[in-house]
């Protein structure tokens, strides 16, 4: 039901850079509304990532970056650890719902 | 430093109504721009957005629930209330509640949801 769509899983050894893409449409990303990105580790709550497309709140390691274009946007995690396995989900607004809307959610596996 | 808290029945029986409260500290509903959300997340699913409430009482809903639900906020208590009619097992899920902000305070478009309570798990049986 979601209008952001994530894959599914992305998968890396330990080191490696890995990307989560976040695709949405004219009604979301590509009408300029920014992309939030939560990070969910099992069992807990989802807690901020990245907020309006890049910007990492204090205490997250810089090797989470956020890029946005056109209708879609992107998550990197460099210098992947066993700590970074978590689910992961993008967050935008909608003009046509006229709310919020969060992506499918991607898991993320530390080889 | 921001907390907030999810409390409510952690099981209901199919048609009834859930009422979810949430409590928060280390800011007021009040603040021009702030606002708190409520997300729900069924077992092994991903998020879904329900509803977000405003510092000046604007309120908004997921379409495909609006018809259920009702959020409303005591701002002396610094509570918020989500109410969603008629449950279903469908509706199963943990229920969060988040402070939301954004860059901007006129139109929310831009809100993110930062802190989360801890969630409560919501079962719907009979």
């Amino acid at each position: 039901q979601s209008v952001l769509t994530q894959p599914p899983s992305v998968s890396g050894a330990p080191g490696q850079r890995v990307t989560i893409s976040c695709t949405g449409s004219s009604s979301n990303i590509g009408a300029g509304y920014d992309v939030h990105w939560y990070q969910q580790l099992p069992g807990t709550a989802p807690k901020l990532l990245i907020y309006g497309n890049s910007n990492r709140p204090s205490g997250v390691p810089d090797r989470f970056s956020g890029s946005k274009s056109g209708t879609s946007a992107s998550l990197a995690i460099s210098g992947l650890q066993a700590e970074d396995e978590a689910d992961y989900y993008c967050q935008s607004y909608d003009s046509s719902l006229s709310g919020y809307v969060f992506g499918t959610g991607t898991k993320v596996t530390v080889l | 430093q921001i907390t907030l808290k999810e409390s409510g029945p952690t099981l209901v029986k199919p048609t009834q109504t859930l009422t979810l409260t949430c409590t928060f500290s280390g800011f007021s509903l009040s603040t021009s721009g702030v606002g708190v959300g409520w997300i729900r997340q069924p077992p092994g699913k991903a998020l879904e957005w329900l509803a977000l409430i405003y510092w000046d009482d604007d309120k908004r809903y997921s379409p495909s629930l609006k018809s259920r639900l009702t959020i409303t906020k005591d701002t002396s208590k610094n509570q918020v209330v989500l109410t969603m009619t008629n449950m279903d097992p469908v509706d199963t899920a943990t229920y969060y509640c988040a402070h939301s902000q954004g860059d901007d305070i006129l139109t929310g478009y831009y809100n993110w949801f930062d802190p989360w309570g801890q969630g409560t798990l919501v079962t719907v049986s009979s």
